[in-house]
């Protein structure tokens, strides 16, 4: 199993320039998450999803859209990128049923907007 | 919304000592508290966690307590080792939904050789 992968692992991008992150989890999760992480201020929730064909709106959605077509995938959009996106974003994953909540985290895509 | 907050940004403790982190929460509806250690450049990853009806949690070393009254809940780590030096996020879930999960700043912890 790999686990939560995430595409790309670094991008600089330019002031209103456009790009799609990737996730992808091989483990049959139903719930799926975008994070943002900035120094000192942990890490924030973008969206998120419950499902295949379903969004949601978390903590910090401005500037972002997302879209889960296929289970296993999540992407995160951003149509004009501006400085302040310039920061660690983070996927994660988890089961929907059980005991168990435990979120599952990729490695993380570095964005630098100049 | 939920707000959490956690105390200390940065502790340091000698080997084989023992340190503690705090996190207070907002929302008396959370009802799910997970901690998180991240190493530098690494995914966070989860280290333990504790559900509402649970005062107290232990694995090996490491114990989460839980004080819902006070809206507080803390990660004690016994006999540190260099190992341990991480940065550390608590979370609590947003209003009775595990799966929405609102972070503290974190806290760097170093264990000194």
């Amino acid at each position: 199993n790999a686990g939560v992968t995430q595409t790309p692992k670094f991008r600089v991008l330019k002031t209103g320039q456009s790009m799609t992150l990737l996730c992808a989890q091989d483990m049959n999760h139903e719930y799926m998450y975008w994070y943002r992480q900035d120094p000192g201020m942990g890490l924030r929730l973008i969206h998120y999803s419950v499902g295949e064909g379903t969004t949601a709106k978390g903590e910090v959605p401005d500037g972002y859209n997302v879209s889960r077509l296929k289970k296993q995938n999540f992407l995160l959009g951003l149509e004009s990128a501006a400085p302040s996106q310039t920061s660690v974003y983070f996927c994660a994953s988890s089961y929907s049923f059980g005991s168990t909540d435990t979120q599952y985290f990729g490695p993380g895509t570095r964005l630098t907007v100049l | 919304g939920e707000n959490v907050e956690q105390h200390p940004s940065t502790l340091s403790v000698q080997e084989g000592d023992s340190a503690v982190i705090k996190c207070t929460y907002s929302d008396s509806a959370s009802n799910y508290f997970p901690w998180y250690k991240q190493e530098l450049g690494k995914r966070p990853q989860l280290i333990i966690d504790i559900r509402s009806n649970v005062g107290e949690k232990k694995d090996q070393r490491i114990a989460v307590t839980l004080n819902k009254t006070a809206k507080h809940f803390s990660l004690h780590i016994t006999e540190t080792q260099p190992e341990d030096s991480a940065v550390y996020f608590c979370a609590a879930s947003l209003g009775g939904s595990a799966r929405q999960l609102t972070f503290g700043s974190g806290t760097q912890l170093t264990v000194l050789p």
